[in-house]
């Protein structure tokens, strides 16, 4: 069975910052790895798609890379905002399971402050 | 553009009582999916559809049932509640019909909170 952990599990940093969030996962047979921001109370956003073919995908301020055959992800947030603070939630589509189903991490909580 | 829409938003029920979460997306898309999240557990998919008329199981399908009359909607039921089904319930959507079916993004609702006492 597919696992995915995120680490660190909660992180708190100042307005400006670069930082990365990383996602592991244990079967490298996948179609996509998908990253998603979970604002308090509200359901999840899809930020990013990484289809396995692709090594990163890059909208605005985010950038995430995939390397499959080590089973990791790395979420990349340039020049953080307060905004941004959320739990951001990577998920990993397995081949090997139904189609559509993903396996979640248990996401990284951000809290950026001004 | 509504999205995904859950209904209700917050329920509590006591144990043995039944209720159905509505789920309806706008998008047009084929697959549609329920999931529970939980502390410390993660999303876990309960019941999923890849089309209208059609339901599967996921990961944790015990206590509930689902049934996918029309395409843009997606009902989860629970018969007779009991205190380990509190949680938060959310629903997705997936797939247009266009692109590949497996390189697709999936569309959240905003969840529904449920307490069963």
């Amino acid at each position: 069975k597919q696992e995915v952990t995120q680490i660190p599990a909660a992180l708190s940093v100042p307005e400006g910052e670069n930082l990365v969030l990383n996602c592991s996962f244990t079967d490298s047979a996948i179609y996509n790895l998908q990253w998603f921001r979970q604002d308090p109370g509200k359901g999840l956003t899809s930020l990013l798609l990484i289809q396995s073919s692709q090594r990163e995908q890059t909208s605005g301020r985010l950038n995430a890379s995939l390397d499959k055959s080590s089973g990791r992800s790395t979420l990349y947030i340039a020049a953080s905002q307060p905004g941004d603070s959320a739990t951001y939630l990577c998920a990993a589509h397995d081949r090997g399971s139904t189609l559509g189903r993903l396996y979640f991490g248990r996401g990284t909580q951000l809290t950026v402050w001004p | 553009n509504a999205g995904v829409t859950q209904t209700p938003k917050f329920r509590v029920l006591k144990t043995g009582q039944s209720m159905t979460l509505l789920c309806a997306q706008d998008m047009n898309h084929e697959y549609m999916y329920w999931y529970r999240q939980d502390p410390g557990m993660g999303l876990r998919l309960i019941h999923y559809s890849v089309g209208e008329g059609t339901t599967a199981k996921g990961e944790v399908p015990d206590g509930y049932n689902v049934s996918r009359l029309k395409k843009q909607n997606f009902l989860l039921g629970l018969e007779s509640a009991a205190p380990s089904q509190t949680s938060v319930y959310f629903c997705a959507s997936s797939y247009p019909r266009q692109g590949a079916a497996w390189n697709q993004p999936q569309h959240f609702g905003d969840g529904t909170r449920l307490s069963i006492l």
